[in-house]
């Protein structure tokens, strides 16, 4: 998806690693989000920025940091990874709070 | 929190058929909106709406804001091929920032 670009795409850590996913995006957009994708669960808001500077919980929180870089980059870290962290990651971004959100395509982290 | 129950899970269809799946919620929403995912790639953002009541359509694709503000569906006419994905609806309140989706129907069309 053009404008949110996640990285890297692919992952495979063991429990107990720590990790970063980076997020960055070139739409000039203030608001930042990162969901978790489970099978059967949809998606699930981990942490999301509503501007830069700031930074709020989602739904699922635990086990998880983010970072709000600077206006483009939004980075979230397993500081020690689990299995039940094994999942599909994505950032999206909008202009505003109440406005649809804009996908990138997605990390694919595997925890052994 | 917030539940979308979304319905179907899964449909399977043949080309050319039409399609329909909704989205209800215990609560109310501001927006709705709905999304498609292709297997290995985001969420791509389909159709949004803003008002109870409202019909939007894009190309063979038609949803509704319900007049109740606690659901929404999507049509897809005469399918193709191209619409197998997963179909997400997902429901803003206001401006808190925070969407809810639905657990996705799951959308394979037979040639």
């Amino acid at each position: 998806n053009a404008g949110v670009t996640q990285t890297p795409k692919f992952q495979v850590l063991k429990t107990g690693q720590s990790m970063t996913l980076q997020c960055a995006q070139d739409m000039n957009h203030n608001s930042m989000y990162w969901y978790r994708q489970d099978p059967g669960m949809g998606l699930r808001l981990i942490y999301y920025s509503a501007s830069e500077g700031t930074t709020d919980k989602g739904e699922v929180p635990n086990g998880y940091n983010v970072s709000r870089l600077n206006k483009r980059e939004f980075s979230l870290r397993l500081e020690s990874a689990a299995p039940s962290q094994t999942s599909v990651y994505f950032c999206a971004t909008t202009p505003t709070g109440n406005q649809p959100q804009h996908f990138g395509d997605g990390t694919r982290l595997s925890i052994l | 929190g917030q539940q979308l129950n979304q319905s179907p899970q899964s449909m399977f269809i043949q080309e050319g058929e039409d399609v329909s799946m909704n989205c209800t919620s215990s609560s109310i929403f501001n927006t709705w909106l709905w999304y498609k995912q292709d297997p290995g790639e985001g969420p791509v953002l389909l159709i949004a709406l803003y008002k109870a009541g409202e019909l939007t359509s894009n190309g063979r694709l038609t949803a509704q804001f319900g007049i109740t503000r606690k659901d929404s569906f999507l049509n897809i006419s005469a399918s193709i091929p191209s619409d197998v994905g997963i179909y997400f609806c997902a429901g803003l309140e206001g401006s808190n920032y925070k969407l809810t989706f639905g657990k996705g129907t799951l959308l394979t069309v037979n040639p």
